[in-house]
């Protein structure tokens, strides 16, 4: 069984405040890394796949970062928006080609 | 594209009845994924299959449980019979390919609820 962890497991900031949060996961058989972002209600929306040690990914005011020697990856949110609360998942992708999900982090965004 | 599209969104029904949940995959996409939320477990992989042929089940978590891909645009997830601890959020996802660097889309989702 994979173990993919995610911390916090919840997080309120107020608006304006920048955020960042952790992904923790084997650093053996490594392929890709996914972040997730889910809305209440909504599906999972992909943000980033990241394969290589030492990626960087941005997308508007979100970024990503990774370290697959030491198993990790943080994701970092400038300037936190309202519609930016939802819950971050990550997920790991091995050799087997399967993703498993880490049980995300709940960002909620104060106005 | 619409997307990948399952139905039917919510799904009320009584322990020991059959429940087939459908999927449509986003045209052209090779890979299926049917994947099952809980609150005790989160998102889990149930099984996937690359060019309507099932490649891993190992998460399907018993035999009530069957899935099947007829053709590129259809799957569908059965169980038979139900249990109450069968309810769940069920997503069905799709991608162009699983070389890991291809992102998965997410359906709406199947709420199940067995009573």
């Amino acid at each position: 069984i994979l173990n993919v962890e995610q911390s916090p497991q919840s997080l309120h900031v107020q608006e304006g405040d920048s955020t960042n949060f952790t992904c923790s996961f084997p650093s053996s058989n490594f392929y890709a890394l996914h972040w997730y972002r889910w809305e209440t209600a909504k599906s999972p929306e992909a943000l980033f796949v990241m394969t290589l040690n030492g990626d960087e990914k941005k997308k508007g005011r979100i970024s990503a970062t990774l370290n697959t020697k030491e198993g990790y990856s943080y994701l970092y949110i400038k300037g936190s928006q309202p519609e930016d609360s939802a819950t971050y998942l990550c997920a790991f992708m091995g050799s087997a080609r399967q993703l498993t999900f880490g049980s995300g982090t709940q960002l909620t965004v104060l106005p | 594209d619409a997307g990948v599209i399952q139905s039917p969104r919510h799904e009320v029904t009584e322990m020991g009845q059959e429940v087939t949940l459908r999927c449509k995959p986003i045209s052209g996409h090779d890979y299926l994924f049917w994947y099952r939320q809980t609150m005790m477990r989160g998102l889990e992989l149930l099984i996937y299959f690359n060019n309507n042929v099932p490649i891993d089940d190992s998460g399907m978590p018993e035999d009530r449980f069957s899935a099947k891909m007829p053709n590129a645009s259809f799957s569908t997830l059965k169980i038979q019979p139900s249990e109450p601890r069968d309810s769940a959020v069920y997503f069905c996802a799709s991608s162009f390919d699983t070389s890991g660097t291809d992102t998965q889309y997410f359906g709406p989702g199947t709420r199940l609820t067995v009573l």
